[in-house]
């Protein structure tokens, strides 16, 4: 069973450009969620999905932001206009439907805007 | 809003030495907590996960307890080596899942 799948590892964008990031669960994972970790800080939580909706958006930037887990295919974190402080390491972590809140961590992207 | 601590923020220890990080929480009513790993650049490793209902995990030569009255959890390390060094990250899972990390203790092992 192949862990959290995460592409690219590492992303370089210019001011200005977007940022698409992608995230595929663990098999017979339905649970998605989206982490940032700044330069010199600590893991911050920004959104959590189920497959085609959104349950908590608590964490996310209120603009340029956004995201989603389709029906099909893998959960995408899009950045519009990224700016340099948009610089950080994304993770995304899956979990199972039911029985466990553990939550499993993908290897991360890491972006940074020049 | 809960707020998680990680103390001490660095450490250093010669190769063999058992040792204890600590993290603690603002509020109590947590689900879960959870302790990772992280190597430079790298991803998170799930160390330990402790339920609510529970007071300690094991795992080799990993201990991780948790006194939700007080909201403290310790990680032990036994016989610390040097393949130990990474930064050690706890974070509680409060109503909803998502977790709340603390800022991580960072953790280098002398041969």
């Amino acid at each position: 069973n192949a862990g959290v799948m995460q592409n690219p590892r590492h992303l370089v964008r210019r001011r200005g450009q977007e940022a698409r990031l992608r995230c595929s669960p663990m098999k017979g994972h339905s649970h998605v969620y989206w982490y940032r970790q700044l330069p010199e800080e600590g893991l911050k939580f920004m959104v959590y999905l189920q497959k085609e909706n959104i349950i908590d958006e608590s964490g996310m930037p209120k603009e340029r932001f956004s995201a989603e887990f389709p029906k099909e295919g893998p959960s995408i974190l899009r950045i519009q206009q990224v700016v340099r402080g948009d610089s950080a390491a994304y993770f995304c972590a899956s979990s199972p439907p039911v029985g466990t809140d553990t939550q499993y961590f993908g290897p991360g992207t890491r972006l940074t805007v020049l | 809003k809960q707020e998680v601590t990680q103390i001490p923020a660095a450490l250093s220890v010669p190769e063999g030495e058992n040792l204890v990080l600590n993290c603690s929480f603002t509020d109590s009513a947590i689900y879960n907590l959870q302790w990772f790993r992280q190597d430079p650049g790298k991803g998170l490793t799930s160390l330990l996960l402790i339920q609510s209902s529970q007071r300690e995990q094991t795992s080799g030569r990993l201990n991780a307890s948790l006194d939700k009255s007080s909201g403290r959890s310790t990680l032990y390390i036994a016989a610390s080596q040097p393949g130990d060094s990474a930064t050690y990250l706890c974070a509680v899972y409060n109503q909803g899942g998502k977790l709340i990390f603390g800022q991580g203790t960072e953790l280098s092992v002398k041969p």
